[in-house]
């Protein structure tokens, strides 16, 4: 089964728009980590956050901000006033405890159009 | 600037090469990885190395060697690839050792071409 489901395979919005890209996961430890990466055509692939499986607390950096919600198993990402330089894959992971595995989701492609 | 160094950025080989790619970090991590990337897919975990331990084989085919002669550097030797080995490989590290997840910090990859 996947452990980190991205819905979304492409999305496209106008520059200034917001955008929510989804991730949902899966796991049965109490102790987790969820991560978002950036990848641009450049291929390196970028760490944006953690969060800890128990700290709940939503997270905001300039225009990023990041909806975690155990309820739901779910780690939102939005980007508030998208600028096309946002245009790139993102990727959603989590890690469970006392492995140094990483899953990935399969990636959500933002186009960000001027 | 990344702080994990992959080289060579491109590489193309015949089938009957051997070739190595070349990754190096700085940063003290304990763990390193490399991770095979195909276009628009996620990155698929090949190895992972753990204070100099092989810990994770991903059941990667021996053309495939992974080595790891210290704590800095990570290679991953390469013989006899197929066609369907061409991938970007990407190489990562990171302060965890299990318990505490510290995140990946990625090279920039390797393109790997096998003609």
């Amino acid at each position: 089964a996947q452990k980190v489901t991205q819905a979304q395979t492409e999305i496209s919005v106008v520059e200034k728009e917001d955008v929510t890209l989804d991730c949902v996961y899966e796991t049965r430890d109490t102790t987790y980590y969820l991560f978002w990466y950036k990848q641009p055509p450049s291929g390196e692939l970028v760490f944006l956050i953690r969060r800890n499986s128990f700290d709940e607390q939503n997270e905001i950096s300039g225009r990023y901000s990041w909806n975690f919600q155990k309820s739901t198993s779910s780690f939102n990402f939005t980007i508030t006033a998208s600028q096309v330089v946002d245009s790139a894959v993102y990727f959603c992971a989590l890690k469970e405890n006392n492995f140094n595995k990483f899953y990935f989701g399969s990636g959500t492609k933002l186009n960000v159009k001027p | 600037d990344t702080e994990v160094t992959q080289t060579p950025k491109h590489l193309v080989m015949g089938m009957t090469n051997k070739k190595s790619l070349k990754c190096e970090q700085h940063m003290g991590h304990r763990a390193m990885y490399w991770y095979k990337q195909k276009a628009k897919k996620p990155p698929e975990l090949m190895f992972v190395y753990s204070y100099e331990k092989l810990s994770i084989n991903e059941s990667v085919p021996s053309r495939f060697s992974p080595e790891c002669p210290n704590s800095s550097l990570l290679n991953l030797h390469l013989h006899a690839l197929q066609p369907e080995d061409s991938a970007l490989y990407l190489c990562a590290s990171s302060t965890s050792r299990g318990v505490d997840a510290g995140e990946l910090f990625f090279g920039e990859g390797s393109r790997l071409t096998v003609l």
